[in-house]
């Protein structure tokens, strides 16, 4: 069963320490993705990775790194630097760029309360 | 990217049609027009694209003006189920595969 995994659903923190959420993909995807969405906003990306070893910042990238060493794995430490961590996070993959139909298939997000 | 302007939130009874409108005026020729649904404490659903054919698939339909600067999707059969946040996004495939969300329209289906 093809799909992109998240975990935990729910995971919570002492302010001050780092913390890393997991996402993992089985679609063969070349491409992951990590976004943040805070309550009634829309998704805002923090890094994407278009091929494994290589990955780039998004719009929201400070407080947050990324590692891409297996095309099925995309971790995301958040780390102290971040001011405001509690949020919704959401993990996708997608079809390298120049294929048209470009779907970004999403994990279920992971909620993290730092306090 | 190009901007979208969607309103903020619409209704619909529950086996009616729901249309949901997005501006885009700005779009740029090589721009394809990309719908997106959230349902609540849920991941983003990929439902349709189209470039500036009107566009049909099992979730839903797309219809794009011929000057391309406005959209609708088309739910034809509303259910509850189809209770979400539909998000519209202008791209081009080749611009770095970023996918830029708005705050869509909140679409409640009432019984």
């Amino acid at each position: 069963d093809g799909g992109i995994t998240q975990s935990p659903k729910y995971l919570f923190r002492k302010e001050g320490q780092n913390v890393t959420l997991s996402c993992e993909q089985n679609l063969n995807h070349d491409a992951m993705y990590w976004y943040r969405q805070d309550p009634g906003q829309g998704l805002r990306l923090i890094y994407y990775s278009q091929i494994v070893n290589d990955f780039q910042k998004g719009d929201i990238a400070e407080g947050y790194s990324v590692s891409r060493e297996k095309k099925e794995s995309f971790p995301l430490t958040v780390t102290s630097a971040q001011k405001n961590p509690t949020a919704f996070y959401l993990c996708a993959s997608s079809n390298r760029a120049g294929t048209v139909r470009y779907e970004q298939y999403f994990g279920p997000g992971t909620r993290l309360t730092v306090t | 990217d190009a901007k979208t302007t969607q309103p903020t939130s619409m209704d619909c009874a529950e086996g009616r049609a729901a249309n949901l409108p997005c501006n885009h005026s700005t779009i740029s020729g090589n721009e394809y027009v990309y719908w997106y649904r959230q349902i609540h404490s849920q991941g983003p659903q990929y439902i349709i694209h189209g470039l500036k054919n009107n566009e049909t698939n099992e979730m839903a339909s797309l219809i794009i003006t011929e000057d391309r600067k406005s959209s609708t999707l088309i739910l034809p059969h509303a259910t509850l189920r189809d209770t979400a946040v539909y998000y519209c996004i202008v791209r081009v495939p080749s611009s770095g595969d970023k996918l830029t969300f708005g705050t869509g329209t909140r679409l409640a289906v009432r019984p």
